[in-house]
């Protein structure tokens, strides 16, 4: 079973510029969740989709950030424009269904100079 | 909102001691638990997850325990190995929170 795709596996940009990142999730598979990943810190989630509808994106800053799914299938993310602070690995996984086991794709990671 | 607090932050143990990490959580209605292994510069990786009807699930070296009255799950690491060095991860049931995690560190 081939598992979570994400490109690009690394991005450096400058600060005020715009980034995007794709996902593409296990086949079959209903949920997906980005995640934020801060050096040192735990993955903090930012959207989950059900299919192609949003479940939770409370902690999304919607002021630069955008997400879709669609067709229920790959996703992209996007900032613009980015903050320094938006340095991190963004994560995203992918589940049968939600409270079952997640699998990671190998994130991105995002330099903001 | 559920929420889930893990202990502790940092644990040391040796080679071949074991390590118990320990999640408490608020939800009655949770029903799932799982836990995350993320070593350095990798992904998570789901280690071991355990549903409400079942009080101990085992896997080798690892297990894991429900304590539905108290509302806490443990993670158990027996005859622990330098590749157990990793940050471990109970989020909640819906997966919204990880926490900051147990970074442990097996010495040999």
């Amino acid at each position: 079973e081939a598992g979570v795709a994400q490109s690009p596996r690394y991005k450096i940009i400058e600060k005020r510029q715009s980034v995007a990142f794709w996902c593409n999730p296990i086949s079959g598979h209903a949920t997906l969740y980005w995640y934020q990943q801060i050096l040192g810190q735990g993955p903090k989630l930012l959207i989950q989709f059900q299919n192609n509808g949003v479940v939770d994106d409370s902690q999304l800053p919607k002021d630069r950030f955008s997400a879709e799914r669609l067709k229920g299938v790959d996703s992209t993310l996007k900032i613009q424009p980015a903050k320094l602070e938006d340095s991190a690995v963004y994560l995203c996984a992918s589940s049968p269904t939600t409270a079952y086991e997640q699998y990671f794709g190998p994130g991105t990671r995002l330099t903001v100079t | 909102g559920e929420n889930v607090e893990q202990h502790p932050s940092t644990l040391s143990v040796q080679e071949g001691d074991s390590a118990v990490i320990k999640c408490t959580y608020s939800d009655s209605a949770s029903n799932y638990f799982p836990w995350y292994k993320q070593e350095l510069g990798k992904r998570p990786q789901l280690i071991i997850d355990i549903r409400s009807n079942v009080g101990e699930k085992k896997d080798q070296r690892i297990a894991v325990t429900l304590n539905k009255t108290a509302k806490h799950f443990s993670l158990h690491i027996t005859e622990t190995q330098p590749e157990d060095s990793a940050v471990y991860f109970c989020p909640d049931r819906r997966a919204l929170t990880f926490g900051s995690g147990t970074r442990l560190q097996v010495q040999p």
